[in-house]
C-alpha cells in the first residue's frame, strides 16, 4: 500500500529565508508525486507535480520540488519566502496515475514571521 | 473558465440523520473524487465515480455512498451521521482517461460539515 510521511508538523522560517519542506513517500512502482497547498478554510491548489523525466520539477508561486528515488523523497522547496506562503502544505502520491486515489501525508503546517 | 464547485460551503447536522453534498466539476472534466478531510489530518479518499460508476473505492463504511449524474456532477450522501464524521469534504476533478500526463485532480473549496 502507498504511503505518504511528512516529518514537519510546523515550521517556522523568516521572510525572505529559503524553505525546504520534506516529504517520503512508499510505492512499489514510479510514483506520481504532487504538492498542495491549503490556505485557512480552503480547499486545495496544486503547487507542481512529477510523473517522469527531470527529477527537478518547477511550479506555481516560485516553488520547485526534486524527485530522488534513492531516498523515496520528493522535497519542496523556495529560494525566498513571502509572508503570503503561509499556510499547510500537502503532499500526496497518486495510485498508478495522478487521476486517480491520492494518499495524501498529514501536512506541514508553515508559518512565516518578518 | 469555472473551477471545481460545491454546495453547500457549511452544513450542521445532528447525530444519525443523513447528509448530501454535491459537486460541479471543472469544465470539461469527467471523473469526480471525493476526500474527507479531518481536523489537522491530510485528506482522507473516499471514492471516485467516472462513467456514473463507481470506479474506486477508498476504506470508508457503507453509510459513504454516492451517485455521478450524465452531466458529471456528483453527490457524496452519508447515512446515519456520528459525531467523527465531522469534516472538510473535499471534491476533485479530473479527465478519466488513465495514462501518463492525464492529470491531476483539480479541488473544490470543500464543505465543512458539523455532527452534533
Amino acid at each position: 500500500a502507498q504511503s505518504v510521511t511528512q516529518p514537519d508538523i510546523h515550521i517556522t522560517v523568516s521572510e525572505g529565508a529559503s524553505l525546504e519542506l520534506r516529504c517520503n513517500y512508499s510505492y512499489g512502482a514510479t510514483p506520481y508525486l504532487f504538492w498542495y497547498v491549503q490556505s485557512p478554510g480552503q480547499g486545495l491548489q496544486l503547487l507542481l507535480k512529477y510523473f517522469s523525466g527531470d527529477t527537478l520539477v518547477q511550479g506555481i508561486k516560485g516553488f520547485e520540488a526534486e524527485f530522488k528515488r534513492s531516498q523515496s523523497s520528493f522535497n519542496l522547496r523556495k529560494p525566498s519566502v513571502h509572508w503570503s506562503d503561509a499556510a499547510e502544505y500537502f503532499c500526496a502520491v497518486g495510485a498508478r496515475f495522478g487521476n486517480e486515489k491520492l494518499t495524501f501525508g498529514t501536512g506541514t503546517r508553515l508559518t512565516i514571521i518578518p | 473558465d469555472a473551477g471545481v464547485t460545491q454546495s453547500p460551503t457549511h452544513l450542521i447536522k445532528t447525530r444519525g440523520q443523513q447528509v448530501t453534498l454535491r459537486c460541479s466539476p471543472k469544465s470539461g472534466h469527467d471523473t469526480v473524487s471525493w476526500y474527507q478531510q479531518a481536523l489537522g489530518q491530510g485528506p482522507q479518499f473516499i471514492f471516485q465515480y467516472y462513467e456514473e460508476e463507481e470506479r474506486q473505492r477508498g476504506n470508508f463504511p457503507d453509510r459513504f455512498s454516492g451517485h455521478q449524474y450524465p452531466n458529471y456532477s456528483s453527490e457524496l450522501n452519508v447515512n446515519a451521521l456520528l459525531l467523527g464524521d465531522s469534516a472538510l469534504y473535499l471534491c476533485a476533478s479530473s479527465s478519466g482517461t488513465s495514462g501518463p500526463y492525464q492529470e491531476t485532480q483539480y479541488f473544490g473549496p470543500g464543505t465543512r460539515l458539523l455532527v452534533l
